[in-house]
């Protein structure tokens, strides 16, 4: 039962234009989500969260979009850079009652020149 | 360094055999995660300790797999009688509380023959 999806396997984007990278979940008692970055041989490093009483949080050239109705979210770098090539997972909690994060497969992001 | 470690980075067995993996969390954090990531799949939550509080067990896969935690140090995984099925990367994580960001170790690759 895969309660966090991320589809999209891999994405290619050229160096300087946007990346978008989507995430799909399940389990409507979610209220926090977060991105992760995990570069190879590397644990996985904190990226961006938001809150379910947020649709938008924006952190330097990242941004997390939050469709609750969609139960859809989704993870913008703008521009892009060779050094975000990196695997990106999404992961939703229920604060309340969970104290594990649920992951997504992850997307790998090839940003190239 | 004063991040997540784990010890040892690489771990082959033999089917049958027991293993022990360690963490040690970020000082003075509360709160520590096991996860593990098989090939292709995404992180999936095993254990968490959350100070003096009972364990939470809910994402262990059978009872072949235990952890222990002594205080807020040091806690090790042990996976009794490995199978094939067990392979997979163990990921260690700390939070200075919960529900605190979580930081992440890089990882014991387990492979079992």
């Amino acid at each position: 039962d895969q309660q966090v999806k991320q589809n999209s396997p891999s994405l290619s984007v050229q160096e300087g234009r946007i990346s978008i990278l989507n995430c799909d979940y399940t389990n409507s008692m979610f209220d926090y989500f977060l991105w992760y970055k995990k570069y190879p041989a590397e644990g996985p490093t904190f990226l961006i969260s938001i809150s379910s009483i947020k649709d938008k949080n924006e952190d330097g050239r990242f941004t997390v979009f939050l469709n609750k109705s969609a139960k859809h979210l989704s993870l913008h770098i703008v521009p892009s850079q060779p050094g975000d090539s990196a695997v990106y997972f999404c992961a939703a909690r229920n604060t309340g009652t969970a104290s594990k994060l649920t992951f997504g497969t992850g997307t790998r992001l090839q940003v190239t020149l | 360094g004063a991040g997540v470690s784990q010890s040892p980075s690489n771990k082959v067995t033999e089917k049958g055999k027991d293993v022990e993996l360690r963490c040690d969390p970020i000082s003075g954090h509360t709160a520590l995660y096991w996860y593990r990531q098989r090939l292709g799949q995404g992180l999936e939550f095993l254990i968490y300790f959350q100070g003096n509080s009972a364990p939470d067990k809910s994402g262990l896969p059978s009872d072949r797999f235990s952890a222990e935690r002594t205080g807020e140090s040091v806690s090790t995984l042990t996976i009794q009688r490995t199978q094939q099925e067990d392979s997979a990367v163990y990921l260690c994580a700390s939070s200075l509380d919960f529900p605190g960001e979580q930081f992440f170790g890089p990882g014991t690759r387990l492979t079992v023959l």
